[in-house]
């Protein structure tokens, strides 16, 4: 069975320049998280998704980020503009129940 | 403030020796999850505990959820070198999975 697939591992951007994030999660679960995982620290939850809706957005910083997941299977996790200090792994997640399966993340430098 | 907080934060053992990561909530949990991350790797699930006072072995791990549903352990007996990474807890906080602030374990061969 394929894991959570992300998009692309690594970006290296400089301020002010927008930036996306791609995830595929894992066939049949209709459940999907991103988070955002700071160095050193554990993964905090940014935005989760049931099927299409967006169920809980409240940690979403939404003056510069956004999300998307059409069709209820891929996501799109947008940051415009990027600042330094969302420099951070960026993780997928999708599950059933409880448990979560965690994609590679997507590791943003912001310069 | 951080809910979910897990003591030590670093972990330095010799191979061979048993290494506990403990875990305390603010709040009373649901459940109790288990992760590891290698280092440069993502989390990865381990267990999760349901019921007061569950005890379940993974091989050489042993994971506990207290009594009150608001704390947690994982013991490891007789470390090896692939157990190097940060283990974390996390609980359902507010209907979030909220992680624990994790403890790095580095094993000294």
């Amino acid at each position: 069975e394929a894991g959570v697939v992300q998009s692309p591992r690594y970006k290296i951007i400089e301020k002010k320049q927008p930036v996306a994030f791609w995830c595929n999660p894992i066939s049949g679960h209709n459940t999907l998280y991103w988070y955002r995982q700071n160095l050193g620290q554990g993964p905090e939850l940014l935005i989760r998704y049931e099927n299409e809706e967006a169920v809980d957005d409240s940690q979403l910083p939404k003056d510069r980020f956004s999300a998307e997941r059409l069709k209820g299977v891929d996501s799109t996790l947008k940051i415009q503009p990027a600042e330094l200090g969302d420099s951070a792994v960026y993780l997928c997640a999708s599950g059933l129940g409880y448990t979560q399966y965690f994609g590679p993340g997507t590791r943003l430098t912001v310069l | 403030g951080q809910q979910v907080m897990q003591i030590p934060q670093y972990q330095h053992v010799q191979e061979g020796e048993d290494f506990t990561t403990y875990c305390n909530s603010s709040t009373t949990l649901s459940n109790i999850q288990w992760y590891k991350q290698r280092p440069g790797g993502h989390p990865v699930f381990l267990i999760q505990l349901v019921k007061s006072g569950e005890v379940k072995k993974q091989k050489r791990l042993t994971f506990q959820f207290g009594e009150a549903k608001k704390n947690s352990s994982l013991h490891i007996t007789a470390t090896q070198t692939t157990d190097v990474g940060t283990y974390f807890c996390a609980g359902y906080v507010n209907e979030k999975l909220t992680f624990g602030t994790g403890t790095r374990l580095t094993i000294i061969p």
